[in-house]
């Protein structure tokens, strides 16, 4: 069963705009992580920004946060103040359990964002 | 300070050729981990390792052997490549639940 989707697989937003990225998740394990990614053109995979299950703020960094929705399984993205340079690829992922120090990561089928000048 | 590495960036392989992807890590992260990605998908968890001397099936782990060989590193093994097998492989490390950082991918094509 698919445990994480991304509904749109493509996205454009007019520069200096914000954006939001949709994800949602199926997990019946009570504590999990959320993870984002960014893998431009040249296909690296860049960390964005990470959610745990118990964290009780919604996660921001810079530009980004998560608009994590418990109940709803929704854990979306949202870039502010759209840049050329956010045009990429955008994937979702979950680990479930608590890690025990690592994660194994299932990943959704990804977004593809074009911003426009 | 590198993060993770990865040899080759590219390769082509006929079916039935065997072959080693290295990863190398000097962020000291306990856990290390092998996935691939075929065109329009996400990732897809391989194999992973949790700690040194441990290795794990991940999803996808027919055709694939993998050694972690230290700490730093862990390397994934094609014994007989298959065309199917034409994909990109990602090596990711992680320390604890939160960060988890991965290398720049090796194409690979079997023909």
């Amino acid at each position: 069963a698919q445990k994480i989707t991304q509904t749109q697989p493509g996205m454009f937003v007019q520069e200096k705009e914000a954006v939001t990225l949709d994800c949602t998740y199926d997990t019946s394990d009570p504590s999990y992580g959320l993870f984002w990614y960014k893998q431009p053109s040249s296909g690296e995979m860049i960390f964005l920004i990470y959610q745990g299950s118990y964290d009780q703020q919604n996660a921001t960094e810079g530009r980004y946060s998560l608009n994590f929705q418990k109940a709803r399984k929704s854990a979306n993205l949202v870039i502010s103040a759209s840049q050329l340079g956010d045009s990429a690829m955008y994937f979702c992922a979950m680990r479930e359990g608590g890690a025990g120090g690592y994660n194994k990561l299932i990943f959704g089928a990804g977004t593809r964002l074009a911003v426009h000048p | 300070n590198a993060g993770v590495t990865q040899t080759p960036k590219f390769q082509v392989l006929k079916t039935g050729q065997s072959m080693t992807l290295q990863c190398a890590q000097d962020m000291n992260h306990n856990s290390m981990y092998w996935y691939r990605q075929d065109p329009g998908m996400g990732l897809r968890l391989i194999y992973y390792s949790a700690s040194e001397g441990t290795t794990d099936k991940g999803e996808v782990p027919n055709g694939y052997n993998v050694s972690r060989l230290n700490k730093r590193e862990f390397s994934l093994r094609l014994e007989s490549a298959a065309p199917s097998q034409t994909s990109v492989y990602f090596c990711a490390s992680s320390v604890g639940s939160r960060w988890q950082y991965f290398g720049p991918g090796t194409r690979l094509t079997v023909t």
